[in-house]
């Protein structure tokens, strides 16, 4: 079953406008991840917040965690046609690093 | 570094053969991992390995077997196709998951009829 499920499942967005992707997961989690992945590729990590922080930068990638919601978002900013792509959330499950468990992902499209 | 390599990019089987998808890392990482992605349904863990000699199951593991003889190769075997296999298939591995994530292989596409 997927721990986690990602909200808006489509976004579509002009170039230099904000993304926000919401994910939200059913256990309870040691760290939770993003990834991006381009149509037809693998997935390539973007970042990893544990459960004990809060929120985590990385370039123009924002994310938070809010554990006692079960949730976690993800912010891109300023964002570019290159940007376009799936982005998953995944987790750990709670049960061990080696395990991760994905959402469904969201659909981005930025247009120029 | 090649980073994570799958092959064959695509294969298509009939019903009933077996075959192996191929996966090597030259990182030197202990945790691999083989995923399936199908339409809608984000990624499924089928296998996992946490190093040489040690596998464990996934999530959706009925119909594949997997071996970690060697660090840098984690085949995964379908022992009996079937259309329910239908996917494409990834390979993931990490030096270090709690803090580094994983790193993908670009997949394999699957097609059996």
């Amino acid at each position: 079953s997927q721990q986690g499920e990602e909200d808006p499942q489509a976004l579509s967005i002009q170039e230099g406008e904000n993304a926000t992707m919401n994910c939200s997961y059913k256990t309870s989690i040691n760290n939770l991840q993003w990834y991006r992945q381009n149509s037809g590729r693998g997935l390539v990590h973007l970042i990893l917040i544990r459960s004990n922080e809060r929120e985590k930068h990385s370039g123009r990638l924002r994310v938070t965690l809010d554990t006692s919601k079960k949730s976690s978002s993800l912010l891109i900013t300023a964002s570019r046609a290159a940007d376009t792509a799936s982005y998953f959330c995944a987790t750990d499950g709670g049960t061990g690093f080696q395990k991760l468990v994905f959402g469904t992902g969201t659909r981005l499209l930025v247009s120029p | 570094n090649a980073g994570v390599t799958q092959t064959p990019k695509f294969q298509v089987l009939k019903t009933g053969q077996s075959m192996t998808l191929q996966c090597a890392q030259d990182m030197n990482h202990e945790y691999m991992s083989w995923y399936r992605q199908d339409p809608g349904m984000g990624l499924r863990l089928i296998h996992y390995s946490v190093g040489a000699g040690i596998t464990d199951q996934g999530e959706v593991p009925n119909g594949y077997n997997v071996s970690r003889s060697t660090t840098e190769d984690f085949p995964l075997r379908l022992l009996s196709a079937a259309p329910s296999q239908t996917s494409v298939y990834f390979c993931a591995s990490s030096y270090r998951p709690e803090v580094g994530g994983y790193t993908f292989g670009s997949g394999t596409r699957l097609t059996v009829v």
